[in-house]
């Protein structure tokens, strides 16, 4: 399969909790990033950690990359209603990105 | 920043018909473009990959007959599906690659074939 996994597939917080979600990928990497798309549409980039960095912040995100592992994480802090998406990672390879199988977000008010 | 156009947004054809979509890239040349199909609920598969001026790469179970690709230059590729049927009713997405900017995607384009 050229996807790599995710999970959770789907998770339903409280507005304010913390989302966790977390990736696995088969291939080297040059970098991983994380986006996010609301129902039918187009892709938003969040944020991009390369393979010589463990850990990024941008905003209430947070990203960890472990290459040992092939994982990466992606932690939304104190979240909003408004974050309420589906999350995908893709591994870029260098010449392709592969992505993830998503993590349905739910934040209820 | 970068920005890709993806044309049209949303398009209904009938059975047997062919749609054409298109993704340009407004303020930079894309070294490589991607064509992705998304199903519901189900995450972004990659269909080809094209460079400018040469035949795209498709992916295993994409048929090339198919699913065209013309990738004439540097800032405009194409995508035709050819007699479409109900099954290929999807979401399609662009991307284009440059060095400097990265992957940027286009908004997708929404065909429901009846």
């Amino acid at each position: 399969s050229q996807q790599g996994e995710e999970d959770p597939q789907a998770l339903s917080i409280q507005e304010g909790e913390n989302a966790t979600m977390n990736c696995s990928y088969k291939t080297s990497i040059n970098n991983l990033q994380w986006y996010r798309q609301n129902s039918g549409r187009g892709l938003v980039h969040l944020i991009l950690i390369r393979s010589n960095e463990r850990e990024k912040h941008s905003g209430r995100l947070r990203v960890t990359l472990d290459t040992s592992k092939k994982s990466s994480s992606l932690l939304i802090t104190a979240s909003r209603a408004a974050d309420t998406a589906s999350y995908f990672c893709a591994a870029d390879a260098g010449n392709m990105l592969t992505f993830g199988g998503g993590t349905r977000l739910m934040v209820k008010p | 920043g970068a920005v890709v156009s993806q044309h049209p947004s949303r398009v209904i054809c009938k059975s047997g018909t062919s749609v054409k979509i298109e993704c340009r890239s407004l303020d930079f040349q894309a070294t490589t473009m991607f064509w992705y199909r998304q199903f519901p609920k189900q995450s972004l598969m990659l269909m080809a990959t094209s460079n400018e001026g040469s035949k795209a790469t498709y992916e295993q179970g994409v048929e090339k007959d198919k699913f065209l690709i013309n990738h004439a230059s540097l800032t405009l590729s194409t995508l035709t599906v050819t007699s479409a049927h109900p099954e290929d009713s999807s979401f399609y997405i662009c991307s284009a690659y440059e060095g400097k900017y990265g992957y940027t995607f286009g908004s997708g384009t929404r065909l429901t074939v009846v």
